[in-house]
């Protein structure tokens, strides 16, 4: 199974609102709904920040939101604030039943 | 406050077998699905497996030949095997259960990683 596909970085402003797109096939992101996002700060664990899409786990502040259309997953993060610069990963389940991860994308805020 | 712990060997050499396990405190694991994430120093994360409670798997086809993961619900731990290892298995190890019965993807309870290297 190939990664699914992330840009490798992302930037802007504080108070700005970013997106981060996760690009997959019509064997996982395009047929299946369990899309999670995960962000990671250095050498901290990922923290689940999206699950099944569109949904927060309690806690994860409502700046963080989901989509998807076709074989392509968003998340966005809306009034960006210093301490969202981190990594984000994209996950999702497959027609084998296993998962993947995205290739991971670096978030700078300026 | 379900808490996941790794532990085992932060050295092994090539072509033996690296073998992982982790301790969930503060919650059970029996009827919840406990998976293994692996990262590259540097690099991205890679899905492992997962297994249920029952004992029943699913890995990652690009390392299924290599990698057993096993449960012991009376120690509320799940293990990780993994042969013939190569430099490439060089990564931090994270071990994460799910958040109800159904949920088998990676999290939302995470290990701190444990870092093993792979060399002579």
């Amino acid at each position: 199974q190939s990664a699914l596909t992330q840009p490798a970085s992302v930037s802007g402003s504080p108070g700005q609102s970013i997106t981060i797109s996760c690009t997959g096939t019509s064997s996982d992101v395009g047929v299946h709904n369990y899309v999670s996002w995960f962000q990671q700060h250095p050498g901290k664990a990922p923290k689940l920040m999206i699950y099944d899409v569109s949904n927060r786990p309690s806690g994860v502040s409502n700046r963080f939101s989901g989509s998807k259309s076709g074989n392509t997953a968003s998340l966005t993060i809306s009034g960006l604030q210093a301490e969202d610069e981190a990594d984000y990963y994209c996950n999702s389940y497959t027609s084998s039943s296993t998962y993947v991860f995205g290739t991971g994308t670096k978030v700078t805020v300026l | 406050q379900v808490q996941l712990q790794e532990s085992g060997p932060g050295l092994v050499k090539p072509s033996e077998t690296l073998s992982l396990t982790c301790t969930v405190s503060g919650g059970s694991i029996s009827s919840y699905y406990c998976s293994w994430i692996r990262q590259p120093p540097g690099k991205g994360l890679e899905w492992i497996g997962y297994i249920y409670s029952s004992g029943s798997t699913n890995y990652n086809p690009s390392l299924k030949s290599r990698v057993t993961i096993s449960v012991d619900t009376s120690k509320n731990q799940f293990s990780l095997k993994l042969t013939s290892v190569t430099a490439a298995d060089t990564a931090v190890y994270y071990c994460a259960r799910g958040l109800n019965s159904n949920w088998s993807r990676p999290g939302p309870y995470w290990g701190q990683g444990t870092l093993v290297t792979v060399s002579s």
